[in-house]
């Protein structure tokens, strides 16, 4: 049974570049959320996708955007890096309606 | 505007020590409370509690949920080095299928 896949794991950028960042959900969910987590904070909520649409947003800039495909998994967008965009990136999937959520192991975005 | 406060940030303790994190939240909305373990990256699933009083036990862990006060506490007994990481909690919206988290707490046995 797959869980969340994220790609790639670390990344480092230049400011002012974009980057996008890859998720597949485990099998059988439909919903995908991404999660920022800046060092030594807890996660912060970015947006949910769910039949491929932006379900909820949570308090960032429109640099930041997001796709979700047939098959659910889902891309995150950064436009205009800056030094302060370097966090974990979390995706976690969940089944619409139902309790739990599972998270993958994060991509690491470190922005010079 | 929703917060969720965890405290003590940061705990070092001696393995064999017994430990309480605590948890508090005002939400709207609430669904349920979910504790994780982050080691390295992703975070593990604890538990989820969802009702007042009900513990719930996962061999030395244990937690329950507290919804009038609004607060968890996540216990550990007998620690052992394995249990040294940051432990978060969250809160999920009630229709809303979002989570918003503390801080963590940052717990570290010595051995």
């Amino acid at each position: 049974d797959a869980g969340v896949t994220q790609s790639p794991t670390h990344l480092i950028k230049t400011r002012g570049q974009q980057v996008t960042l890859r998720c597949s959900p485990k099998s059988g969910h439909d919903t995908v959320s991404w999660y920022q987590q800046a060092l030594g904070q807890g996660p912060q909520f970015i947006f949910q996708y769910y039949e491929e649409e932006e379900r909820q947003r949570g308090n960032f800039p429109d640099r930041f955007s997001g796709h979700q495909f047939p098959n659910y998994s889902s891309e995150l967008n950064v436009n205009a890096l800056l030094l302060g965009d370097s966090a974990l990136y979390l995706c976690a999937s969940s089944l619409a309606g139902k309790y739990g959520y599972t998270f993958g192991s994060g991509t690491r975005l470190t922005v010079v | 505007e929703d917060k969720v406060v965890q405290s003590p940030l940061s705990l070092v303790v001696h393995e064999g020590d017994t430990v309480t994190l605590n948890c508090s939240y005002e939400v709207t909305n609430f669904r349920s409370l979910l504790w994780y373990k982050q080691e390295k990256k992703a975070p593990t699933f604890l538990f989820m509690l969802t009702s007042s009083g009900i513990e719930k036990k996962s061999g030395r862990l244990s937690s329950i949920l507290d919804k009038k006060e609004l607060f968890s506490i996540l216990n550990i007994t007998a620690t052992q080095t394995g249990d040294s990481a940051v432990y978060l909690c969250a809160v999920e919206h009630q229709g809303a299928q979002k989570l918003v988290f503390g801080q963590g707490t940052r717990l570290t046995i010595n051995p």
